[in-house]
């Protein structure tokens, strides 16, 4: 089943323009991850936030985490044509047998126009 | 100039045939995991793999099979008995199963007609 949902499906703005995209997820998580997917290749690692942190930063992109809505959101600014791809999250599970397993949610298609 | 390799990049088959992925990392990453792409969806998880030796199945383990003789290879079969084969195949690798974040390979699209 799916653990990180997230939201928009699609997302279509023009160049310069912020994006942010939100996950949700179902149980205790020791960590949350997004990762970027260009068109037909393999995912890249974007950032890795902790349970116990609320925010953090990577060049233009902001993660934010509230455990207590189990729920994600990353924020793009100034996005670039370049930015373009698909955006999953992805969780690792606190605990219990499915421990450091990594979930993936079904993805944010970003869409940034020149 | 390390990463992660997958080969083939496309893969065509005939129904009824088994076929091997494969997946190369020389990262020196202890775990190895394989994961199944469809169309608009996430990733699903196949097997992974701790250690040499060693392998655990996933969510949809049924109709693959795999091997980790060596640290650095981790091929996928998909078997005859897999209903449902053809979709974008990815291996990753981290420096151990947990918490850390997983590199991707470039990924093997399957296509069984």
């Amino acid at each position: 089943s799916q653990q990180g949902e997230e939201d928009p499906q699609a997302l279509s703005i023009q160049e310069g323009e912020n994006a942010t995209m939100n996950c949700s997820y179902k149980t205790s998580i020791n960590n949350l991850q997004w990762y970027r997917q260009n068109s037909g290749r393999g995912l890249v690692h974007l950032i890795l936030i902790r349970s116990n942190e609320r925010e953090k930063h990577s060049g233009r992109l902001r993660v934010t985490l509230d455990t207590s809505k189990k729920s994600s959101s990353l924020l793009i600014t100034a996005s670039r044509a370049a930015d373009t791809a698909s955006y999953f999250c992805a969780t690792v599970d606190a605990g219990g047998t499915s421990y450091g397993k990594l979930t993936f949610g079904q993805g944010t298609i970003l869409t940034v126009h020149p | 100039d390390g990463g992660i390799t997958q080969s083939p990049k496309y893969l065509f088959r005939k129904e009824g045939q088994n076929v091997t992925l494969s997946c190369e990392q020389n990262l020196n990453h202890d775990a190895m995991y394989w994961y199944r792409q469809d169309p608009g969806q996430g990733l699903r998880l196949i097997y992974y793999s701790q250690i040499v030796n060693d392998f655990q199945k996933g969510d949809i383990a049924e109709g693959y099979s795999v091997s980790r003789e060596k640290k650095e290879s981790f091929p996928l079969t998909v078997t005859s008995a897999q209903k449902n084969p053809t979709a974008f195949y990815l291996c990753a690798s981290s420096i151990s199963r947990g918490v850390n974040e997983q590199y991707f390979g470039p990924g093997t699209r399957l296509t069984v007609t």
